[in-house]
């Protein structure tokens, strides 16, 4: 099994900051990494796919990177409606298997 | 518009059984692989099970594999999630997904409890 490994677990920024989240799998998973931003009683939203691609309807602001085994997503500037959790998940093999979370709070 | 709507959770005493059901409009279902993903009550999410469009290739999180049976009826357009053995462990709220390159379409998530 892949384990994902995210850091920070939480970060606290201020709207208009910069948010860079890691993702760490224990292997290589290629490309095929996911990240999710889900709110408090909300289903999770697709943000990027395959490590860089924007969801339908994301924002520009948001960008994904990396390959192999380090992953990044890199908010430019934040806007209220970005706070929650953000996990990442690959589908390289089975089991899939998602990141423990990052929480991106206001400060 | 796409819809998933889940249904079929609910209370139900460990070692009972419970199905859940997710109900698609909005996209080809027939041509979507589909997913189960659960969410304890504050924890992250967990992959449990994943279709393929026929229905013939399933896979399961070892923690629910011989428990849990992923199925669907295309002609329904509709994603099950046969649960048995449960435990208190398997409490959460269950939601069912598309996946294509990534879990882009979400439904709304069905709580299950399980507890005597």
């Amino acid at each position: 099994e892949i384990v994902l490994t995210q850091s920070p677990a939480t970060l606290s920024l201020s709207p208009g900051e910069a948010a860079t989240l890691s993702c760490r799998a224990s292997q290589s998973v290629g490309n095929y990494l996911a990240w999710y931003q889900q709110k408090p009683g909300q289903a999770p939203r697709l943000v990027i796919y395959d490590a860089s691609n924007r969801a339908t309807g994301i924002p520009a602001r948001f960008s994904g990177s990396g390959s192999g085994t380090d992953f990044t997503l890199t908010i430019s500037s934040l806007e209220p409606e970005d706070f929650g959790v953000y996990y990442c998940q690959h589908r390289y093999n089975w089991p899939q298997t998602f990141g423990q979370g990052t929480k991106v709070e206001i400060k | 518009d796409v819809q998933l709507v889940e249904s079929g959770g609910g209370l139900v005493q460990p070692g009972g059984s419970l199905r859940l059901s997710c109900e698609v409009s909005g996209f080809t279902f027939s041509r979507s692989w589909m997913s189960w993903v659960r969410q304890a009550p504050g924890k992250g999410l967990e992959w449990v099970a994943n279709i393929q469009q026929d229905g013939i290739e399933k896979y399961h999180v070892d923690s629910v594999k011989g428990r849990f049976t992923i199925s669907r009826d295309n002609a329904k357009s509709s994603l099950y999630l046969q649960m048995n053995s449960l435990r208190v462990e398997d409490t959460g709220v269950y939601y069912c997904a598309r996946d294509q390159e990534g879990k882009d379409y979400w439904g709304q998530g069905t709580l299950v409890t399980v507890s005597s």
